[in-house]
């Protein structure tokens, strides 16, 4: 199975400052087809179901705020909140969907400073 | 709009069954595939189990193998897991979810509200 390593646990950022979020899986999530990666973002705000923020390791979804942003490449991607915004306190995902069993990073608890 | 609504959850004794089911709309149940995907109370979460769009293939996590069906029933735009032989450690929020696509190989893009499993005499 492939393994999803999420750091760090929990976050603390001031409002208007960037926020990083790592994810590492093993093995690689390369899809050699079209060279993207098989790696989705996902944030759950308190009390709600999951989001999709970001697929493909760097493709936004439809109406997500751009201040969110994928990277990453090979076995290391990153979620960055630009400048961190009220609404944004969440616990936030990773997702490996190269093939079953599909596996999720543990979450990193996003707060404010 | 997608919409996903769970039902089904229920408090069940160890080695119980239940059966959940997911109706959706908004889009073409028959082009996706679908998943359950469940998360403990303040816990993290964890894929349950993928049905294909036409019905055809399915997979599941380990911790589930051998216990739940996925099945799906494109007539009623709808979504079920027959849930065998349950034990405390399925305790969960049961999430529907739609993958992007007809198969594996494709992110969630979106998800149901939750219902909730309660396993425990």
């Amino acid at each position: 199975d492939i393994v999803m390593t999420q750091s760090p646990d929990s976050l603390a950022v001031s409002l208007g400052e960037r926020a990083t979020i790592n994810c590492k899986s093993s093995p690689s999530l390369l899809y050699k087809s079209n060279k993207k990666y098989f790696l989705a973002w996902y944030q759950q705000k308190p009390g709600q179901s999951p989001k999709l923020l970001i697929y493909w390791a760097s493709t936004r979804e439809f109406g997500v705020p751009d201040r969110f942003s994928g990277s990453g490449s090979g076995t290391d991607f990153t979620l960055t909140i630009s400048s961190l915004q009220a609404e944004d306190v969440a616990v936030y995902y990773c997702l490996q969907y190269e093939s079953p069993p599909y596996t999720f990073g543990q979450g990193t608890k996003l707060e404010i400073k | 709009e997608v919409q996903l609504v769970e039902s089904g959850g229920a408090v069940v004794q160890p080695g119980g069954s239940l059966r959940l089911s997911c109706v959706s709309s908004g889009f073409t149940f028959g082009d996706y595939g679908m998943h359950w995907v469940r998360q403990a109370p303040g816990k993290g979460l964890e894929w349950v189990s993928l049905v294909s769009w036409d019905g055809g293939t399915t997979y599941y996590a380990d911790s589930v193998k051998g216990r739940f069906i996925i099945s799906r029933d494109d007539s009623k735009h709808s979504l079920f897991l027959q849930m065998n032989s349950l034990r405390p450690e399925d305790t969960a929020f049961y999430y529907c979810v739609k993958s992007a696509a007809f198969s594996y190989a494709y992110h969630f893009d979106y998800w149901g509200q939750g219902t909730l499993v309660t396993v425990s005499s």
